[in-house]
């Protein structure tokens, strides 16, 4: 089973600053099939990168996914008040599929 | 447009069975896969498998295999998931949600949740 750890667990950044979330694979994932999907408080998860760099559609493009192999890396350019959420990463190159264990996004 | 609503919230007491539901439409339900993810209180999400309806072809992740059963009915578009003796550990919200395309795909489309709560 391939393990993703995300890092930090928790963000402290204002609106309009940038973040960057990491995942990192204990071993490499298959085609980079890793994707990021954001959840806010009593919702159900939104995917929001696939493939580890494509934008699902409709998801504005302050959202960039990068990286390969085992190390991935989430990034917002400009925070705005509706980002702050929890966010995880998934592989799907491998089964089980799993999931990072969320990175909670709050503002400072 | 692709629609996913699953049941409702269920209270059970432990030992009880449940079956829940996960009822698509918008798309051909029998060519796609369909995960069932699992969020215990307070924490992350847990890929728990997946069924593709046309062929029955059910993954399950082995920390959930023999836990729980996985089906699907394509003459209603309709995935399940379900327990024959609950545990007070099995309290957690249950997504179902659509893979974007292939088996190795993102999941794409997500229903909105069923909580089920099990306390004696």
């Amino acid at each position: 089973e391939i393990v993703l750890t995300q890092s930090p667990g928790t963000l402290s950044l204002s609106p309009g600053e940038r973040a960057t979330v990491s995942c990192k694979a204990s071993q490499s994932i298959r085609s980079n099939y890793l994707a990021w999907y954001q959840q806010k408080l009593g919702q159900a998860p939104r995917r929001l990168i696939y493939g580890a760099s494509t934008r699902a559609t409709g998801i504005p493009d302050r959202f960039s996914g990068s990286g390969s192999g085992t190390d991935f890396t989430l990034t917002i350019s400009r925070l705005e008040p509706e980002d702050f959420a929890i966010y995880f990463c998934q592989q799907y190159g491998s089964s089980p599929y799993t999931f990072g264990q969320g990175t909670k996004l709050e503002i400072k | 447009e692709v629609q996913i609503v699953q049941s409702g919230a269920e209270v059970k007491k432990p030992g009880e069975s449940l079956k829940i539901s996960c009822e698509t439409s918008g798309y051909n339900f029998n060519t796609h896969w369909i995960a069932w993810v699992r969020q215990m209180p307070g924490k992350g999400l847990e890929w728990m498998g997946m069924i593709y309806p046309l062929a029955s072809d059910i993954r399950y992740n082995p920390s959930f295999e023999g836990q729980v059963t996985m089906s699907a009915d394509k003459s209603i578009s309709t995935a399940y998931l379900q327990w024959t003796s609950l545990k007070a550990s099995d309290t957690a919200m249950y997504y179902c949600a659509r893979h974007l395309d292939t088996a190795m795909s993102s999941l794409a489309y997500w229903g909105q949740g069923t909580l089920v709560t099990v306390s004696s």
